[in-house]
């Protein structure tokens, strides 16, 4: 079974650009959830996605935006970037989503720089 | 407002012997916790998890300690191999969401 793709996998934008980030989950799953991480902060969640409606949310400015298609697959929006914005984003999927001890399978991440 | 607190940003463990990585939580809603881990240019992958109606939950080398009226979680890994060299990341679960620690950098030395 192929694991989560992120795609890019490095990206650089200067400030003000808007930049949006693929994820695609393991297939049958229906679950996505997405996490920025930077040093010094772990991982922060953004939102997840349950069969194409948000399900929840963390606490990010509406700069950060997602959305899911029929086919499960992620994606990440984020306007106006900002220098803090430089980080990894993972996205994770899950069968169940993140409800109870479902385990969540992650992709390798889309390292986003800010100049 | 941190609510998953791993206080050790490193560690360095002899191979052979056993790592103990601990994390700290501070809102008794949580219930169920995980450890991840995450080795460079790679997402992090689930290890163990725990139900807070348990005190322990062992899985081969690993095993998960928790203390819900220390409200303290620990991981230990037993016998330490250089593999384990790694990031782990402890995690939280509650109200369908999922707050995770800052990270340990586990270094087995050979």
């Amino acid at each position: 079974k192929a694991g989560v793709t992120q795609t890019p996998r490095y990206l650089i934008k200067t400030r003000g650009q808007q930049v949006t980030l693929s994820c695609s989950p393991i297939s049958g799953h229906r679950s996505v959830s997405w996490y920025q991480q930077t040093p010094g902060q772990g991982l922060q969640f953004l939102f997840e996605y349950f069969s194409e409606t948000q399900r929840n949310k963390g606490n990010f400015p509406g700069r950060f935006s997602g959305r899911q298609f029929s086919n499960s697959r992620s994606e990440m929006n984020v306007s106006t970037l900002e220098l803090g914005d430089s980080a990894l984003y993972l996205c994770a999927s899950s069968w169940r989503g993140i409800q109870g001890t479902s385990e969540q399978f992650f992709g390798p991440g889309t390292r986003l720089t800010v100049l | 407002d941190q609510q998953v607190k791993q206080n050790s940003p490193s560690l360095s463990v002899q191979e052979g012997r056993i790592s103990i990585l601990n994390c700290d939580y501070t809102n008794s809603m949580f219930d169920y916790f995980l450890w991840y881990k995450k080795y460079p240019a790679e997402g992090p992958t689930f290890l163990i998890s725990i139900s807070s109606i348990k005190d322990k939950n062992e899985d081969g080398r690993f095993t998960v300690f928790l203390n819900k009226s220390a409200k303290h979680l620990s991981l230990h890994i037993v016998p330490s191999q250089p593999g384990d060299s790694a990031v782990y990341f402890c995690a939280a679960g509650g109200n369908e969401k999922l707050t995770f620690g800052t990270g340990t950098r586990l270094t087995i030395i050979p």
